[in-house]
């Protein structure tokens, strides 16, 4: 079955700092990968997807995913963080056992807080 | 173009009321889906419609039925709610192909007393 988990809650970081929210998948076949993000009181933002290709993802608001297949994670990072990042991000694979639904599944979300 | 839009955007019910939550994209997309969020639950599926005239179970649909009206709208009923519905129900549209990314709409939050 695929699944995909976001192992931190939070994660707290210092604006101007990079920052990092990570995300493990497990998927049968080849794994397609998106970011997602959403502002307090809003619907999810698409970030960013990984079909195929290179490893380095880059995506909306200066943001970026490494795609590292032997460790089957996909995270999401920018150099530089900005107080208004804070939001809460999804990290999501494509079901590969739904045929041509598009169907997706999310982790259960990262809360990042950049303070300034 | 709107995207997708939701209504309402806020709902309280009592125990056993019934409702329906509407949805409508203009991106011309095959595939709707409705999720419900919960704290520390992430997204969960609760139905879907690849294309228009079919509809499917997601994760948790119990509870919950769901009309595909035409390939623009896509409604949620709650037939008799309960307290464990109270949630963030959202939206969303696209991601038909194995490439596409969903579109979301803003959600509507809903209360069941």
């Amino acid at each position: 079955a695929q699944s995909v988990a976001q192992p931190e809650d939070q994660v707290n970081v210092a604006e101007g700092n990079p920052l990092t929210v990570k995300c493990t998948y497990s998927v049968s076949g080849n794994p397609y990968l998106f970011w997602y993000v959403q502002y307090p009181n809003r619907g999810l933002q698409f970030l960013l997807k990984y079909i195929t290709g290179d490893n380095l993802v880059k995506g909306s608001y200066g943001f970026e995913a490494e795609f590292n297949k032997s460790q089957t994670s996909f995270h999401l990072k920018k150099p530089s963080a900005l107080v208004s990042d804070s939001a809460l991000y999804f990290c999501a694979v494509r079901d590969l056992g739904s045929s041509n639904t598009g169907k997706l599944i999310f982790g259960q979300g990262t809360t990042l807080q950049v303070k300034p | 173009n709107a995207g997708v839009t939701q209504t309402p955007k806020f709902q309280v019910l009592k125990t056993g009321q019934s409702m329906t939550l509407q949805c409508a994209q203009d991106m011309n997309h095959n595939s709707m889906y409705w999720y419900r969020q919960d704290p520390g639950m992430g997204l969960r599926l609760i139905y879907y419609s690849a294309s228009e005239g079919t509809t499917d179970k997601g994760e948790v649909p119990n509870g919950y039925n769901v009309s595909r009206l035409n390939k623009r709208e896509f409604s949620l009923r709650l037939e008799s709610a309960a307290p464990s519905q109270t949630s963030v129900y959202f939206c969303a549209s696209g991601g038909q192909s194995f490439y596409g990314e969903q579109f979301f709409g803003p959600g509507t939050r809903l209360t069941v007393l």
